[in-house]
């Protein structure tokens, strides 16, 4: 299994506060993604990297900013947590055949609450 | 923009066949792939389709009509430890490559 580490695992945090969350990889695998998972919604991009410095905006990142200052760390950073933030956020990497994406590997998740 | 639509749910007997469908609407499509994921678990890559055609693996296998831009995931023999979700998402190339997820099926095995 690719090495893809996501911490924390679990936070509690309050309406307005920043958080960031980080993924960590060991497999310099080039690209790199952020989702969050909500019952009924699936698996949901809200930012991806395909290079360090490079990213990019998925379908849901309003609210959300990230970095990849290098290879083996994309951080996610909500800016001023909201209660609809609530949710779990997956990291995914993937070593890149050329631009494409074939097998995507998951980190275990990170269990966000906003109260 | 682009749109997959998956069943929501799914219910199948042990050693049965299930189908599980998928249909998408994208620009720049390179692949359809199919995931497996457990509740409390983090999703697994089960498959990957670039060419129209079967791809079969061990009792899994996935098809992909690229003309129809529909595909399906097979699943035979089925066993209580197959029940969980299966996503199917589309990669997308060009200078960046984006993988985006279907919103998931529940697959319900009963004895």
């Amino acid at each position: 299994d690719a090495g893809i580490t996501q911490s924390p695992r679990h936070k509690v945090t309050e309406t307005g506060t920043p958080v960031t969350l980080r993924c960590h990889q060991t497999e310099n695998h080039r690209y790199m993604y952020w989702y969050r998972q909500d019952p009924g919604h699936g698996l949901r991009l809200i930012h991806y990297s395909y290079g360090v410095k490079d990213t990019d905006k998925g379908e849901v990142s309003d609210g959300y900013s990230v970095s990849r200052s290098k290879t083996e760390d994309f951080l996610l950073t909500l800016e001023s947590a909201t209660s609809s933030q609530t949710s779990v956020y997956f990291c995914a990497t993937n070593p890149g055949t050329g631009t494409i994406v074939t097998e995507a590997f998951f980190g275990q998740g990170t269990r966000l609450t906003v109260v | 923009g682009q749109s997959l639509e998956q069943p929501s749910e799914v219910t199948a007997v042990e050693g049965a066949i299930v189908q599980i469908n998928c249909t998408y609407q994208t620009s720049g499509f390179y692949g359809l792939s199919w995931y497996q994921q457990h509740d409390g678990g983090a999703p697994t890559f089960l498959s990957y389709n670039a060419l129209d055609g079967l791809e079969e693996t061990g009792r899994f296998s996935s098809f992909l009509s690229r003309s129809d831009s529909y595909g399906y995931l097979l699943l035979q023999e089925l066993q209580m430890k197959d029940s969980a979700s299966y996503f199917c998402a589309v990669s997308q190339g060009g200078t960046a490559s984006k993988l985006t997820f279907g919103t998931g099926t529940r697959l319900q095995v009963t004895l």
